[in-house]
């Protein structure tokens, strides 16, 4: 079956990189993504790549796609202590919504900033 | 622009209780969703809705049933709470008219069933 797995903690200092790992399954996803959940808040949309791209650059986030080994990272330059959050890595599932998917979710990785 | 609304913020109940969640989005999206967050679990999908006047099963149905009244919004309903649906309930929505399916994600609804 489908699974997206990720590892579950994440700690960095103030300033360094952050990079987050998630295999995925499904090499038919056509489109990853990478939500941010703060405490106590919903779940927001940080960033997403096409699966016929390898990166993609946005500000102090940088994702990365290889899709021969099915794996999906997230670097976060000079991270903050705003940063510290759970990231959920997303691939697009046909089991369910039919011909254009809905999505799964791994359990998250939960990073942890100190200053 | 509100994106996705969720009341109520916090609910307490007693098992066999019913309750209605209710959700609304203001951005004209076709799809609508309702998931559940559980520690070590992630986010599991209980029932969807790929457009107007339609609704699916997700992962996890049992005990729910869902109502999208119109375009903007998408009801989640359980008819006789255990404790077993404690949890974290957030509906999401997003516009599948491409391929492209990023969901927006309301602040959830934290439920306790005693």
């Amino acid at each position: 079956g489908e699974d997206v797995e990720q590892s579950l903690f994440l700690s960095v200092r103030e300033g360094d990189s952050s990079v987050i790992n998630c295999t995925y399954t499904d090499s038919s996803s056509t489109y990853l993504y990478w939500y941010k959940q703060e405490p106590g808040a919903g779940l927001q949309l940080l960033t997403y790549i096409f699966s016929n791209m390898d990166m993609k650059q946005d500000q102090r986030l940088t994702v990365l796609l290889n899709k021969k080994d099915k794996h999906l990272s997230l670097r976060i330059a000079d991270t903050q202590t705003g940063d510290s959050a759970i990231y959920f890595c997303a691939e697009t599932s046909y089991n369910y919504g039919g011909s254009q998917g809905n999505l799964i979710f791994g359990k998250g990785t939960k990073l942890s900033v100190k200053p | 622009n509100a994106g996705v609304t969720q009341t109520p913020k916090f609910q307490v109940l007693k098992t066999g209780q019913s309750m209605t969640l209710q959700c609304a989005q203001d951005m004209n999206h076709n799809s609508m969703y309702w998931y559940r967050q559980d520690p070590g679990m992630g986010l599991r999908l209980i029932y969807y809705s790929a457009s107007e006047g339609t609704t699916d099963k997700g992962e996890v149905p049992n005990g729910y049933n869902v109502s999208r009244l119109n375009k903007r919004e998408f009801s989640l309903r359980l008819e006789s709470a255990a404790p077993s649906q404690t949890s974290v309930y957030f509906c999401a929505s997003s516009d599948r008219q491409g391929v492209y399916g990023g969901q927006y994600f309301g602040p959830g609804t934290r439920l306790t069933v005693t």
